[in-house]
């Protein structure tokens, strides 16, 4: 079945450091991938999406790009901010599990002054 | 716009009581979906409908029921609360792939 494995967190970093959180996935089929953000208290929220491969989602400075040869999807900013303190998911919604999404753990990312 | 809302925020249940999660959207999106969010655990899907008078079963359906009257409204039920549901619940709806969550559930069992 379809599954989403992210690095663990936390991710710790001083403001306008460069950040990565990997994502890889497996699934049936061609999946569309997402990355979620959900910030303390909230529920979760579309950052950026990707329905094929080589494309890139992008969004208030973060980027990801479709890798379908590395079935990856990794996120990352040139310079965060302490307003991006949050916890990150990745997901994936394909045919071979109905559309349902299918989410990672989550990566909590801190950001220090 | 108000989206997927979520009632109540917060919730404080004895072992053994029942209560209902209401869950309500109001962009006429076929698909909505319950989910329980736990530490470590990310989060894990209870069930689902992809539309009125039909409902199915996610990964942790148990404990739970739902319904599906109408296209806005998805309630979950607890119909006998144990410590084990302490968690945070997400309603969400879903249209081209793309999920749109309410704010949460805060639920605790004592």
């Amino acid at each position: 079945g379809d599954s989403v494995t992210q690095m663990e967190g936390p991710v710790t970093l001083s403001e306008e450091a460069f950040l990565t959180i990997n994502c890889t996935y497996t699934a049936t089929g061609y999946p569309s991938l997402f990355w979620y953000v959900q910030y303390p208290g909230e529920g979760l929220q579309l950052l950026l999406k990707a329905t094929k491969a080589d494309d890139k989602g992008s969004n208030k400075g973060f980027e990801a790009t479709y890798r379908k040869e590395t079935t990856s999807f990794h996120l990352e900013k040139g310079s965060v901010q302490v307003s991006d303190s949050a916890v990150y998911f990745c997901a994936l919604s394909s045919s071979g599990g109905s559309y349902i999404p299918t989410f990672g753990r989550g990566t909590s990312l801190i950001v220090h002054p | 716009n108000a989206g997927v809302t979520q009632t109540p925020k917060f919730q404080v249940l004895k072992t053994g009581q029942s209560m209902t999660l209401q869950c309500a959207q109001d962009m006429n999106h076929e698909y909505m979906s319950w989910y329980r969010q736990d530490p470590g655990m990310g989060l894990r899907l209870i069930h689902y409908s992809v539309g009125a008078g039909i409902t199915d079963q996610g990964e942790v359906p148990n404990g739970y029921n739902v319904s599906r009257s109408t296209t806005e409204d998805f309630p979950l039920r607890l119909l006998s609360a144990a410590p084990s549901q302490t968690s945070v619940y997400f309603c969400a709806s879903r249209l081209d792939r793309v999920a749109f969550f309410g704010q949460g559930t805060r639920l605790t069992v004592v």
